[in-house]
């Protein structure tokens, strides 16, 4: 069955920057796209950025100076590295399959970052 | 960046009462709007996809309609499961965007 699963360190210090791992099992990198989509503790859903299956990218203009997705298909995983780091990142982080460039249909259980000193 | 609006915000229902979401897009989106469960254990799921259409799986009490602006989610009879948070979502245009979110609570 698919699965992914993030991983990460849980804290970050302000202005420092922040890596994630995806690691997907169960389909391919190649014919699926993998998209991170964040949500602050109590509060909505942001689309962060995609990396599609042919290996480009589209990010959210909000952040797209600090953001860079990219990908290991041999080991199956999506990496998220966002720079810059504020408080107001803080966040659990999703990675999410994408299907057809429209709905984001299998999903991680997240991986909570406090940025904070 | 296109504006998803639900209400409302939080709804108090009953087991097996038939209940209404409704989304509103800031501009018209062609019927490119998704819907999602999200439980109070922060697990996510598709529940519908390009306004009507369900998710394998999904039981058949969900329903979505709408077109131009304004699209809903009803669920025709409350099971306990359904408590629980909703997203709409619009793929129109980039970036995808989610709904404010409707909380589901038992009255």
């Amino acid at each position: 069955q698919v699965q992914l699963k993030e991983s990460g360190p849980g804290l970050v210090q302000p202005s420092q920057t922040l890596s994630l791992t995806c690691t997907v099992s169960g389909l391919s990198l190649t014919s699926n796209s993998v998209s991170w989509i964040r949500q602050p503790p109590g509060k909505g859903l942001e689309w962060m950025g995609v990396i599609w299956n042919n290996g480009g990218t589209d990010y959210n203009s909000a952040i797209k100076s600090r953001l860079s997705i990219s990908r290991d298909t041999s080991k199956s995983q999506v990496f998220l590295k966002m720079n810059s780091l504020q408080t107001e990142d803080t966040a659990m982080y999703f990675c999410v399959t994408l299907k057809l460039g429209s709905y984001f249909d299998y999903w991680g259980q997240g991986v909570m970052v406090t940025v904070s000193s | 960046d296109i504006q998803m609006t639900q209400t409302p915000s939080s709804m108090p229902a009953s087991l097996g009462e038939r209940v209404t979401i409704s989304c509103r897009a800031s501009q018209g989106i062609s019927n490119y709007l998704n819907w999602y469960q999200q439980k109070p254990d922060g697990t996510i799921k598709p529940l519908i996809y390009y306004t009507s259409n369900l998710q394998s799986g999904v039981p058949s009490r969900f329903s979505g309609s709408g077109s131009g602006t304004d699209y809903s989610l009803t669920i025709s009879s409350l099971e306990p499961e359904d408590f629980a948070m909703y997203y709409c979502q619009q793929y129109d245009g980039s970036p995808y965007t989610f709904g404010t979110g409707t909380k589901l609570e038992l009255k």
